[in-house]
């Protein structure tokens, strides 16, 4: 499968602890992004890469949150001293730009976070 | 904040019957997608459609786009039980950007 994955798929975790997940995208996308999703809401941008550069993290919820994409290819976002608030499911996407693709995003299956 | 507002918000059809639900929005677009959900799942993209374009097909999928309304709908026709999930539609204000979701409408489809 050459789809976008993301590790884990679920994380239990207490209130205060740091937490780190993992996106794989589709080898050949440049763009790779990063999505919260709250119940019965639709998925809310939190920052974009293109290659290793992040060009927007305005959104990024707070300082608690960071991401990373060193090498141009996986990412990881990771949320330091969780509070109950950042349960969430956080879903990772990746396109190409230019082409014929014209940004379609194709998603992975997310992962989804319990803060305790 | 979410730019796209689906309506309705809930959708309850008989197998075998069209569905169809709309999307408003705000702002100028690049372009408009459908996306799927199932429960819990991550999404799968339906189709894409350019903010020069007014109609799109994609097998019982027909998407619609009208910019001067800031309105979209996606109608699936012969629904069957797997088609129950949560559409939602995002706007792409500047290709390759971020993609703006509206908050969903969950179809149930009933054998």
């Amino acid at each position: 499968d050459t789809g976008v994955s993301q590790d884990p798929r679920h994380k239990i975790t207490k209130r205060g602890q740091n937490v780190t997940f993992r996106c794989d995208p589709i080898s050949e996308h440049n763009r790779l992004y990063w999505y919260r999703q709250t119940l019965g809401q639709g998925p809310e941008f939190l920052t974009y890469f293109q290659n290793e550069a992040q060009l927007e993290k305005s959104r990024l919820l707070s300082d608690r949150f960071s991401a990373e994409r060193p090498k141009g290819s996986f990412s990881t976002l990771e949320i330091q001293r969780t509070e109950q608030g950042d349960s969430a499911m956080y879903l990772c996407a990746s396109s190409s730009l230019g082409g014929s693709s014209y940004n379609e995003q194709f998603f992975g299956p997310g992962t989804r976070l319990t803060v305790l | 904040s979410q730019q796209g507002e689906e309506d309705p918000q809930a959708l309850s059809i008989q197998e075998g019957e069209n569905a169809t639900m709309n999307c408003s929005y705000k702002t100028s677009i690049n372009n408009l997608q459908w996306y799927r959900q199932n429960s819990g799942r991550g999404l799968v993209h339906l189709i894409l459609i350019r903010s020069n374009e007014r109609e799109k097909h994609s097998g019982r999928l027909r998407v619609t786009l009208d910019t001067s309304k800031k309105s979209s709908s996606l109608l699936i026709t012969a629904s069957r039980a797997a088609d129950t999930a949560s559409y939602f539609c995002a706007t792409d204000a500047a290709a390759g950007n971020k993609l703006t979701f509206g908050g969903g409408t969950r179809v149930l489809v009933k054998p």
